[in-house]
C-alpha cells in the first residue's frame, strides 16, 4: 500500500542554519504531496502542498518540490527561526474521499 | 477559514467508562476523520466518515466507535476505556472527492485514562 517515510529526529538547529527535512513515498497513481507543521500543544496546519510532478510548493520561507523520478518531497528552509520548532509531517492523499496517509513527524528544535 | 472545533483541549476519564470526543467543522465537509497521535507512531487513522450516517474503519478501529448523525458533526465513541487509549486525538475534515485538497484539523484533544 501507499506509505511515507521521513527522516528520524529530533532535528536540532541554530537559529539562521539551513534546514532539510527528508521526506520519500510509496504510492500507485499520483498522489498530491503535503507538509504539515503542529507547534506545541496545538493542532496539525498546512504548511505548503503540491499537486503534480515537478510542483513546487512554498510557505513561510519553506519549500518543497515534488520529485516523481526520486519519489521524494524533501522539506527545505534557507534560515530556520526560534519560531520554526516544532513537529512537521509528510503526508500524502490517498484514493478520493479517503485519508491522508502520513509520516511519523519529525521534530525540529531550533536554539538562539 | 475552515474552522475545526474539537470539545474538550484535556480529558482525564476512569478505566471503564465510555468517553465521547466531540469534533465540529463549519464548512460543509463531506469528509471526516479521527486519529490518535502518539510519540512515534505519528498519526494513525481510527475513523473516518464521508457522509451522514457513513463510517469507514481507518488502521485501528478496535475498541472505538463513531457516530455522525449530521453532517457537522463527528463524535468519536471508546465504549470502555482502557488505559492504552491515553493519548492526543485529533480530528479533521476535508471536502469530498478531490484528492488535492489538505484536511484541516482542530486543535486536539489530550486524554488520559487512569
Amino acid at each position: 500500500g501507499d506509505s511515507v517515510t521521513q527522516m528520524e529526529g529530533p532535528v536540532t538547529l541554530s537559529e539562521e542554519a539551513f534546514l532539510t527535512i527528508n521526506c520519500t513515498y510509496t504510492a500507485t497513481g499520483y498522489p498530491s504531496l503535503f507538509w504539515y507543521v503542529q507547534y506545541p500543544g496545538e493542532g496539525l496546519q498546512l504548511l505548503l502542498k503540491a499537486t503534480k510532478a515537478d510542483d513546487k510548493g512554498s510557505n513561510k520561507g519553506f519549500e518543497a518540490t515534488y520529485r516523481k523520478e526520486t519519489t521524494s518531497f524533501h522539506l527545505e528552509k534557507g534560515s530556520v527561526q526560534v519560531s520554526d520548532s516544532a513537529v512537521y509531517f509528510c503526508a500524502l492523499s490517498g484514493e478520493a474521499g479517503t485519508a491522508l496517509i502520513f509520516g511519523k513527524g519529525t521534530t525540529l528544535s531550533v536554539s538562539s | 477559514d475552515v474552522k475545526v472545533t474539537q470539545s474538550s483541549r484535556y480529558l482525564v476519564k476512569r478505566t471503564g467508562e465510555k468517553v465521547f470526543l466531540e469534533c465540529v467543522q463549519d464548512m460543509d465537509h463531506e469528509n471526516m476523520f479521527w486519529y490518535r497521535q502518539d510519540p512515534g507512531l505519528g498519526l494513525r487513522l481510527i475513523y473516518f466518515s464521508y457522509d451522514v450516517k457513513m463510517k469507514e474503519k481507518g488502521d485501528i478501529p478496535e475498541g472505538y466507535s463513531v457516530s455522525r448523525e449530521k453532517k457537522e458533526r463527528f463524535s468519536l465513541i471508546l465504549e470502555s476505556a482502557s488505559t492504552n487509549q491515553t493519548s492526543m486525538y485529533l480530528c479533521a475534515s476535508t471536502i469530498e472527492d478531490l484528492t488535492d485538497q489538505p484536511q484541516h484539523f482542530g486543535d486536539g484533544t489530550r486524554l488520559s485514562i487512569l
